[in-house]
């Protein structure tokens, strides 16, 4: 077991870029999140996926956010044409539902500057 | 609507002191609370949950957090700070059952004096 990984750690886009951000969560387990943290606030929920099922969206996912997490295993979260409020950091977690406690373990995180 | 307050946004304590980092939750049944730690460069580490049962909790490196139902409070104390416990405190809930969607206060900054 060696926790939830994500990649890359810090990435420097231009506005416009497409960028995009993986998450390898703990193996086995069946539940995982993507949060978003701006700097001297707490981290955000964005969406999550159950196996390879996304059953929930925030409103702070606007369209031109996608994540899938194809066979119910790693995940990515795409940002399109990014702007200059996208600047965050942007968190991974997952978590065993239905056999744990069901909490969530994070990811170092990915941090991304849009110039 | 539900969310997590933390009044203080910066505290700082000399080496040995006694710590209390308030959390105050708004949310209409009992939730799932829980205190995170992160340090610069490293990613949220649980400290604490409070699912319900023995309203004081206990936590990994000296922490404890007590559960008051009658303040909507979750406070966080340690009573000896070593210099190491400085970070970035989070309090977050969920709803619980099978919906372990967090979330978060904005955070409180430890800062630890020598």
């Amino acid at each position: 077991d060696t926790g939830v990984s994500q990649n890359p750690r810090h990435k420097i886009t231009k506005r416009g870029q497409n960028v995009t951000f993986r998450c390898d969560p703990i193996s086995e387990h069946n539940r995982l999140y993507w949060y978003r943290q701006t700097l001297g606030q707490g981290p955000e929920f964005l969406t999550y996926f159950q196996n390879e099922a996304q059953l929930e969206k925030s409103r702070l996912l606007s369209d031109r956010f996608s994540a899938e997490r194809p066979k119910g295993s790693f995940s990515t979260l795409e940002i399109q044409r990014t702007e200059q409020g996208d600047s965050a950091m942007y968190l991974c977690a997952s978590s065993l539902v239905g056999q744990g406690t069901g909490e969530l373990f994070f990811g170092e995180g990915s941090r991304l500057t849009v110039l | 609507a539900q969310s997590v307050t933390q009044p203080d946004i910066h505290i700082t304590v000399s080496e040995g002191a006694s710590l209390e980092l308030r959390c105050n939750y708004s949310y209409g049944a009992t939730p799932y609370l829980f205190w995170y730690v992160q340090s610069p460069g490293q990613g949220l580490q649980l400290l604490l949950k409070y699912f319900s049962g023995d309203t004081l909790v206990q936590g990994i490196k000296g922490f404890e957090a007590e559960f008051k139902r009658s303040q909507s409070s979750f406070n966080l104390r340690k009573p000896s700070v070593h210099w190491s416990d400085a970070a970035e405190y989070f309090c977050a809930f969920c709803q619980g059952g099978s919906n372990y969607k967090l979330t978060f206060g904005k955070g409180t900054l430890l800062t630890v004096n020598p």
